[in-house]
């Protein structure tokens, strides 16, 4: 079956734009996850969708990022009056359950100018 | 602070040769996850532990975590240039709704 998919694959913006990168999980998965890997750096948590339970936003690094997951599917993570340190790879996950073992997809590079 | 940490940072090692990479966790893990990230790709499941004392093996890769549930090692045998990338061990701590990921270790093999 189809793995994870994300679009853009990549995504150049200026300064101060917004930005919407989408994610499709796999089908069936109730959970789903975004991560941010910069360069050189790990991956960074940033927030996770469990069936329709309110999702845990701690991991969002300013209020310039949202996220929502429309009809327990697609998710979209928007940042809002993007910075130069918000370039990086953005990367999806889903599990079948919550915390199970995720299944990532390609990721959208980000590069903010 | 870093929830997980991974050592080695980086390998290079000669084709054919056997390595370790570690994952040591302040916490107790309740469930231990390795991946390996391609360069410029996304990342791809390796193996999962949840028991303590747990291993287990795939082709040339063996996954082991610890009785005490803090520590997993991830061993590969015979190295091959196909075993390049990033190793990533991932972890449920359960402090929260949140998983971590390890700094990863990249790992180069001369072939």
């Amino acid at each position: 079956g189809a793995g994870v998919s994300q679009s853009p694959s990549n995504k150049v913006t200026e300064k101060g734009k917004d930005v919407e990168l989408r994610c499709d999980p796999i089908s069936g998965h109730t959970a789903l996850y975004w991560y941010r890997q910069s360069l050189g750096q790990g991956l960074e948590f940033l927030i996770y969708f469990q069936g329709n339970s309110a999702p845990d936003k701690s991991g969002l690094p300013s209020d310039r990022f949202s996220a929502e997951r429309t009809g327990g599917s697609v998710s979209t993570l928007t940042i809002q009056r993007t910075q130069q340190e918000d370039s990086a790879v953005y990367l999806c996950a889903s599990s079948l359950g919550g915390m199970g073992t995720q299944y990532f997809g390609p990721g959208t590079r980000l590069l903010v100018l | 602070s870093q929830e997980l940490e991974q050592s080695p940072q980086s390998l290079i090692v000669q084709e054919g040769k056997n390595l370790t990479i570690n994952c040591t966790s302040s916490k107790t893990l309740y469930g231990l996850y390795w991946y390996k990230q391609k360069y410029g790709e996304g990342l791809i499941f390796l193996m999962m532990l949840q028991k303590g004392g747990e291993e287990k093996s795939h082709e040339k890769i063996t996954a082991k975590l610890d009785e005490k549930k803090q520590q997993s090692s991830l061993h590969i045998t015979a190295s091959q240039p196909s075993h390049a990338g990033i190793y990533l061990c991932g972890a449920d701590m359960s402090t929260g709704n949140q998983f971590y990921f390890g700094t990863g270790t990249s790992l180069t093999v001369i072939p």
